[in-house]
């Protein structure tokens, strides 16, 4: 089975600055997709962004970016111009993309944004 | 669009008692998910549906969870009989296929302690 490895349990970042999460996957697989998620109190997951494995270019939504190094597995997003509501858990996730049934979650990292 | 929706929002049972989470999906989303959110943890899918078929129970504990989804819209996720471990977030998603591509969307969840 896919792992996902978010090593940053927390990170804080003061508002209007910029920060990077932490993601590496392990798979066989050379078709997937890959995704962070936002979680905040609500409980509701939200999506953030999206990649697709064969896409050399990295996925951008607004102020959030990521950084996707397919040889190194690793998927860091970068959040530029924080905002207060911004602050949430984050999961990085994984899909493949020929079974496509079921995410791999990582285990979270907790935001904080300080005003 | 309506979200997915889910009851009860909290629940707080005895070990050994049984307990019943219900969920509605996104009109016309022919897919539905189960996931188990344990503090600290990602999600883990428990259970998939397509329409009233169920795709993929492999990480569902069958001794003492159930699920079904009759008439391929509604679901209810059973418990029966509850332990302290199974204290958790139980999340329901919907999508309009199987495929990688069809994007989730996820509902709030029920947050269920046994004590």
């Amino acid at each position: 089975a896919q792992t996902v490895t978010q090593s940053q349990p927390e990170m804080s970042v003061q508002e209007a600055e910029t920060v990077t999460l932490s993601c590496t996957y392990d798979t066989s697989e050379s078709d997937y997709y890959l995704f962070w998620y936002k979680q905040p109190p609500s409980r509701q997951m939200i999506l953030v962004i999206r990649q697709e494995a064969y896409k050399q270019q990295n996925a951008t939504e607004n102020r959030f970016s990521v950084n996707f190094q397919k040889a190194a597995k690793s998927f860091s997003l970068k959040i530029s111009d924080s905002q207060l509501g911004d602050a949430a858990m984050y999961f990085c996730a994984y899909r493949s993309f020929n079974t496509g049934n079921q995410f791999y979650f990582g285990t979270g990292t907790s935001l904080t944004v300080i005003p | 669009e309506a979200g997915v929706a889910q009851s009860p929002r909290y629940k707080i049972i005895e070990k050994r008692q049984s307990v019943a989470f219900w969920c509605n999906p996104i009109s016309g989303h022919a897919t539905l998910y189960w996931y188990q959110q344990i503090l600290g943890q990602g999600p883990k899918l428990l259970i998939q549906f397509q329409n009233n078929g169920v795709v993929d129970d492999s990480q569902l504990p069958k001794d003492r969870f159930s699920a079904e989804r009759l008439k391929g819209v509604d679901s209810t996720l059973k418990i029966q009989p509850a332990k302290l471990e199974d204290s958790a977030v139980y999340l329901c998603a919907s999508s309009t296929g199987q495929g990688a591509y069809y994007g989730y969307t996820f509902g709030s969840g029920t947050r269920l302690t046994v004590v």
